[in-house]
């Protein structure tokens, strides 16, 4: 089992709609839980971080955290194309230090 | 203030030959870590330092690469015999503390030809 697992995509939304990418991850002691994003030929940004249970909201940008079911997600509102883009989630392992641990990435496309 | 800077952009380079990436983290940042990301995955870890010092190199994949950060600020991760497996996007990020949010640099293109 990966550490950490998103799936890959394709996710295809229209314009408008809300986006919804999910993230699982395998350690039970993980504290810190981030989202970033990375456009195509570029270095990952981050957008969201997460450190207790329930939802965090940014702007259009919601994280939401349930440790007992070991999952975390990120709602985009009000999509819009130049959100398109792979989303990394990324998980603070615990004893894995202070690195963190990232997903395969969601790909996800906002339609016109 | 500036963001983290690597350096060069893109390298191309011969299998058998020595490379060496730079990175410069943002100013006060005392984490800097190491990642190299292939086409479809996610960054992969590969050695952090706090300060002068590499507290984590559990990601090295093996003993031709190697990484330094003599004065607590511009890393250089140098890699040995490069492989064409080795071909890569490696990506440098610092952090204020242990434990905050990394901010990655622009990265490095290696191709092994």
């Amino acid at each position: 089992q990966k550490e950490v697992e998103q799936n890959s995509g394709p996710l295809s939304v229209p314009e408008g709609a809300i986006a919804s990418l999910n993230c699982t991850y395998s350690d039970r002691g993980s504290q810190s839980f981030f989202w970033y994003r990375q456009y195509s030929g570029k270095s990952p940004e981050l957008i969201m971080s997460i450190y207790s249970n329930g939802d965090k909201e940014d702007g259009r940008f919601t994280a939401q955290l349930n440790k007992a079911s070991q999952y975390v997600s990120l709602l985009i509102r009000d999509s819009q194309p130049s959100d398109s883009a792979t989303y990394l989630c990324a998980v603070n392992i615990q004893g894995g230090g202070n690195k963190l641990t990232f997903g395969t990435g969601t790909q996800l496309k906002v339609e016109l | 203030g500036a963001g983290v800077s690597q350096t060069p952009s893109n390298k191309v380079t011969e299998k058998g030959k020595y490379v060496e990436l730079r990175c410069d983290p943002i100013s006060g940042h005392t984490a800097l870590y190491w990642y190299r990301q292939s086409l479809g995955q996610g960054p992969e870890f590969l050695i952090y330092f706090q300060g002068t010092g590499a507290a984590d190199d559990s990601g090295l994949p093996n003993d031709r690469f190697f990484a330094v950060r003599p004065e607590g600020s511009v890393s250089t991760l140098k890699i040995q015999r490069t492989e064409r497996g080795d071909s890569a996007v490696y990506l440098c990020a610092s952090s204020r503390f242990q434990g905050t949010p990394l901010h990655f640099g622009n990265g490095t293109r290696l191709t092994v030809t």
